[in-house]
């Protein structure tokens, strides 16, 4: 079935470490998107791809990094610069850049100790 | 600047009560509107979406209303069960200029249905 597969599930960072989370989809589509989630609160977008090897920053880039070096990944690390990193993060993608056929992935909710 | 925002944080409904959802939106460019479902710790489930050109659509127990006139979007649910406990979030896509194609979320609504 195709679909989105964001690995890990759970993920603890220690203070002043980078982390990187996964973020495979078989669906085929051209563009992909990572979103920060707090408790209580809506989604705000960090980073998207609309196509290989380019990306854009969204609302709240700063502390993360994205690489889009195939289509079916889009890898998100959570760099030390980013103060406040314990959230639900998730990724999503569509067919096109006109959002069509939207699909999350099921989430990482990473935690700092 | 573009947002997206709910009428009301909280709705709490009996089973087989018909529950209604309310989002406001400010970009009046926005060609394309989602309704999410979030369960705890999950991901978003898509529902049911409408485009601009459209002002109502329905579908399973669902239906979605859009007044593009006070850019005001609802989600009905008919007859709710338990299992539409969760946080009901509106979206939309950008149709232009920066938010192209950029799916912008509003705070969300924390439906509770008592049985």
């Amino acid at each position: 079935d195709g679909g989105i597969t964001q690995s890990p599930k759970y993920l603890f960072r220690k203070e002043g470490q980078n982390v990187t989370l996964s973020c495979e989809q078989n669906l085929n589509h051209d563009a992909m998107y990572w979103y920060r989630q707090d408790p209580g609160q809506g989604l705000r977008l960090i980073y998207y791809s609309q196509i290989v090897n380019d990306f854009q920053k969204g609302d709240i880039a700063e502390g993360y990094s994205v690489s889009r070096e195939k289509k079916e990944s889009f890898p998100l690390t959570v760099t030390s610069a980013q103060k406040n990193p314990t959230a639900f993060y998730l990724c999503a993608s569509s067919r096109d850049d006109r959002g069509s056929g939207y699909t999350f992935g099921s989430g990482t909710r990473l935690t700092v100790v | 600047g573009e947002s997206v925002g709910l009428h009301l944080p909280t709705l709490s409904v009996q089973e087989g009560d018909n529950s209604i959802i309310n989002c406001a939106y400010s970009n009046s460019a926005s060609d394309y509107f989602i309704w999410y479902k979030q369960e705890s710790g999950k991901g978003p489930q898509f529902i049911i979406d409408i485009r601009s050109n459209m002002d109502k659509r329905q579908g399973q127990r669902v239906t979605v209303l859009l007044n593009k006139t006070v850019k005001h979007l609802s989600l009905q649910i008919a007859a709710t069960q338990p299992g539409d406990s969760a946080v009901y979030f509106c979206a939309e896509i950008g149709a232009g200029g920066t938010s192209y194609g950029k799916l912008t979320f509003g705070q969300g609504t924390i439906l509770t249905v008592h049985p």
